[in-house]
């Protein structure tokens, strides 16, 4: 496998239930990120694992909850969802201190709450 | 702080025609800027890029991009628009007052008619 994986590519969850998201990076990268695509609004960064670093947005609830075991590897665990989380999650790694070399992302999971 | 504004959520063209997605950033310090594109059902994909050196950034698609740093622009552009190009674009801007970490814009999205 090459790139950034992202796993499930589509979950169906009710608000009850607790489920994870995965991303797994192939790229020797030292930084993950989480971001949040929603219909008609911008992309919104959720959380960066960074050289060991975490920051997080204030603003995303803590219904969301994240885990970066090794730089390799990244989770996002759900719990007691809203309706208003649907949204793609895209996961994203990079090279710090590696400037220009931009993000690379994953084809995303499409999460529905219902 | 960055930022960047894509002008137009929405581009039509018809097949054949000229592409030009627009893109102006603020940046305080040198900045870093990028187009992404995203497919449907896709993560952003790095279409191309401008660190330093030559302003004008060329991909072997026909896709490029002019750094304009007296209008702060970054707009993407292609003489002949295909039906593959049909995609949401996002332009991103990093510099060293956000420890190089992605600012995006909004995105605009790319209908090629027939």
């Amino acid at each position: 496998e090459t790139g950034v994986t992202q796993t499930p590519r589509h979950l169906v969850m009710g608000m009850t239930n607790k489920k994870s998201l995965k991303c797994e990076q192939h790229l020797g990268h030292n930084a993950m990120y989480w971001y949040k695509q929603s219909a008609k609004k911008p992309l919104e960064l959720m959380f960066v694992y960074s050289l060991e670093e975490r920051v997080e947005n204030n603003s995303v609830p803590s219904r969301f909850s994240p885990e970066c075991p090794n730089s390799s590897h990244l989770f996002l665990h759900l719990h007691t969802l809203q309706p208003e989380d649907s949204a793609l999650y895209l996961c994203a790694s990079s090279q710090v201190p590696d400037r220009a070399a931009g993000y690379t992302f994953g084809s995303g999971t499409r999460l529905t709450v219902v | 702080a960055q930022s960047v504004t894509q002008l137009g959520s929405h581009v039509s063209v018809s097949e054949g025609a000229l592409v030009l997605l627009r893109c102006n950033y603020s940046s305080s310090v040198p900045p870093y800027l990028f187009w992404y594109v995203q497919y449907p059902n896709q993560g952003l994909q790095l279409l191309l890029k401008y660190t330093t050196g030559a302003t004008l950034v060329k991909r072997i698609n026909g896709f490029e991009a002019e750094f304009k740093k007296s209008e702060t622009s970054f707009h993407l552009t292609k003489p002949s628009a295909h039906m593959s190009d049909a995609a949401e674009y996002f332009c991103a801007v990093s510099d060293r007052s956000s420890n190089y970490k992605l600012t995006f814009g909004k995105g605009t999205l790319l209908t090629v008619n027939p």
